[in-house]
C-alpha cells in the first residue's frame, strides 16, 4: 500500500540520453513535487503541481519537463542528460497547495547516475 | 538562497542519551517543518510548529521555536538506534507557503 511510489528505485545512463522518471500517489492529494537532492544531502524543490496545473517551477535546466496528466501523476522528463544531473530525485506530495503548511509525503527517491 | 541551516552537521551519541539539533533561517517564516530521512529512503515528517508557537511535543521529540532569533531546535529524548538518520528543517517563507526550503541536515548516529 505505498502511498507515493517512484519508479525507476535506480536509473544508471550515458550523457546526452534522455530519461525519465514516474511517481504515482494513492493518497488523494492535489499537490506533487519534485526534489532533487544532491551528493551532500541538499535537497532543492524543482517543481509543483496542483491538481494538474503547474505552480513552482524553480531555476530549472529547461531540459527538466515535468507532465502531470492526472493529479495522481507527476512524470519529469529529462533530456540530453548531463553528468550534473547524477542525484537522488525525490516525488512527494500534500494535501492541498500550501507547503508550508502541509504535511509532505515523500516517494523512495530514484537514484539517477549520469556516466 | 537556502533558508535553513542545521547544526551540528554530524552528531554521534550513545543509546538513551539525548539528541538535539538546532536549525537556523534566515527571512520570516509562517511554519517550520522537521523531517527524518533513513539511509537510501525518502523524508518522513515529523513535526509542524507554526510562527505563534514556541513549543511542540510528539512522543520523544520535542520542537522550540525562536522567532526572535530565527531559529529551532528538535530534541530527541531516550534516543534509540532506531533513531539513526539524517535529520532536516524546513521553512516555508512569510511571503507565501506553496513550497518548503530544505536545510542540509544534521546525520545523527546513535550507538547502542
Amino acid at each position: 500500500d505505498t502511498a507515493v511510489s517512484q519508479t525507476p528505485k535506480y536509473l544508471v545512463t550515458q550523457m546526452g540520453n534522455d530519461k525519465s522518471i514516474k511517481c504515482e500517489q494513492n493518497l488523494g492529494h492535489d499537490t506533487m513535487y519534485w526534489y532533487k537532492q544532491d551528493s551532500k544531502k541538499f535537497l532543492k524543490i524543482m517543481f509543483s503541481y496542483n491538481n494538474k496545473e503547474l505552480i513552482i517551477n524553480e531555476t530549472v535546466p529547461n531540459r527538466f519537463s515535468p507532465k502531470s496528466p492526472d493529479k495522481a501523476h507527476l512524470n519529469l522528463h529529462i533530456n540530453s542528460l548531463e553528468l550534473g544531473d547524477s542525484a537522488v530525485y525525490f516525488c512527494a506530495s500534500s494535501l492541498m497547495g500550501l507547503a508550508g503548511s502541509d504535511t509532505q509525503y515523500f516517494g523512495p527517491g530514484t537514484r539517477l547516475t549520469v556516466l | 538562497s537556502q533558508q535553513g541551516e542545521e547544526d551540528p552537521q554530524a552528531l554521534s551519541i550513545q543509546e538513551g542519551e539525548n539528541a538535539t539539533m538546532n536549525c537556523s533561517y534566515k527571512t520570516s517564516i509562517n511554519n517550520l517543518q522537521w523531517y527524518r530521512q533513513n539511509s537510501g529512503r525518502g523524508l518522513v515528517h515529523l513535526i509542524l510548529i507554526r510562527s505563534n508557537e514556541r513549543e511542540k511535543h510528539s512522543g520523544r521529540l520535542r520542537v522550540t521555536l525562536d522567532t526572535s532569533k530565527k531559529s529551532s531546535s528538535l530534541l530527541i529524548t531516550a534516543s534509540r538506534a532506531a533513531d539513526t538518520a539524517s535529520y532536516f528543517c524546513a521553512t516555508d517563507s512569510q511571503g507565501g507557503s506553496e513550497k518548503l526550503v530544505f536545510g542540509k541536515g544534521t546525520k545523527l548516529t546513535v550507538n547502542p
